[in-house]
């Protein structure tokens, strides 16, 4: 098992265009959040994705989208992207198991810069 | 409001030092707190949580909740301790990942 992967693994774009990463799950798991750590700062929650629907969000504009496939895997998308946007993009999954203290795996994450 | 506070950037200690990583946090309820640890070049995982009081790579946590801190702690340092470390906390079941800003452990031989 690979555990969590993330492709792209860097991705440049320019202010304006929009971005789709990728995130596939650890074998088992059927949930899926995503991060975005920016430079300096700890990871900061996007949203979280289970059974194809978006469970829980953080405080992230509507401009961060997201998607969840029946195979567990997901898609963050990002539209109109700002400077700011420009952070390491984390995705980390979870266990079928929703026992309390449970584990989220994390990938390596996609680095974006916004130029 | 929910947050996680790690006052300290950096530490630097001497291979054999004792070791102690700050974190406090704010949350109405019970919440789950965790370490993670991310080393260079690896992808953060997790090192310990305090539900489960376990001592992992000598690293243990106890949790205050008169104080509302989770510090890590350990005896003796190790140069392969070096890394970042992020307390994070969730309201259990599922829930969320809030982080700290993380410290950077130095460890000089």
């Amino acid at each position: 098992d690979a555990g969590v992967t993330q492709s792209p693994t860097h991705l440049i774009k320019t202010r304006g265009q929009q971005v789709t990463l990728r995130c596939s799950p650890k074998s088992g798991h059927d949930t899926v959040s995503w991060y975005q750590q920016a430079l300096g700062q700890g990871p900061q929650f996007i949203f979280q994705y289970y059974e194809e629907e978006e469970r829980q969000r953080g405080n992230f504009p509507d401009r961060f989208s997201g998607h969840q496939f029946p195979n567990y895997s997901s898609e963050l998308n990002v539209n109109a992207l700002l400077l700011g946007d420009s952070a390491l993009y984390l995705c980390a999954s979870s266990p079928k198991d929703r026992r309390p203290s449970y584990e989220q795996y994390f990938g390596p994450g996609t680095r974006l810069t916004v130029t | 409001a929910q947050r996680v506070t790690q006052p300290e950037k950096l530490l630097s200690v001497f291979k054999g030092a004792p070791v102690e990583l700050k974190c406090n946090y704010s949350y109405s309820g019970s919440p789950e707190l965790f370490w993670y640890v991310q080393y260079s070049r690896q992808r953060l995982q997790l090192l310990l949580r305090h539900i489960s009081r376990e001592s992992i790579k000598g690293f243990t946590a106890d949790l205050n909740k008169g104080e509302t801190s989770f510090h890590l702690k350990k005896p003796f340092a190790q140069e392969e301790d070096s890394a970042m470390y992020y307390c994070a906390l969730s309201g259990g079941m599922a829930d969320k990942l809030i982080f700290g800003t993380g410290t950077r452990l130095q460890v000089f031989p």
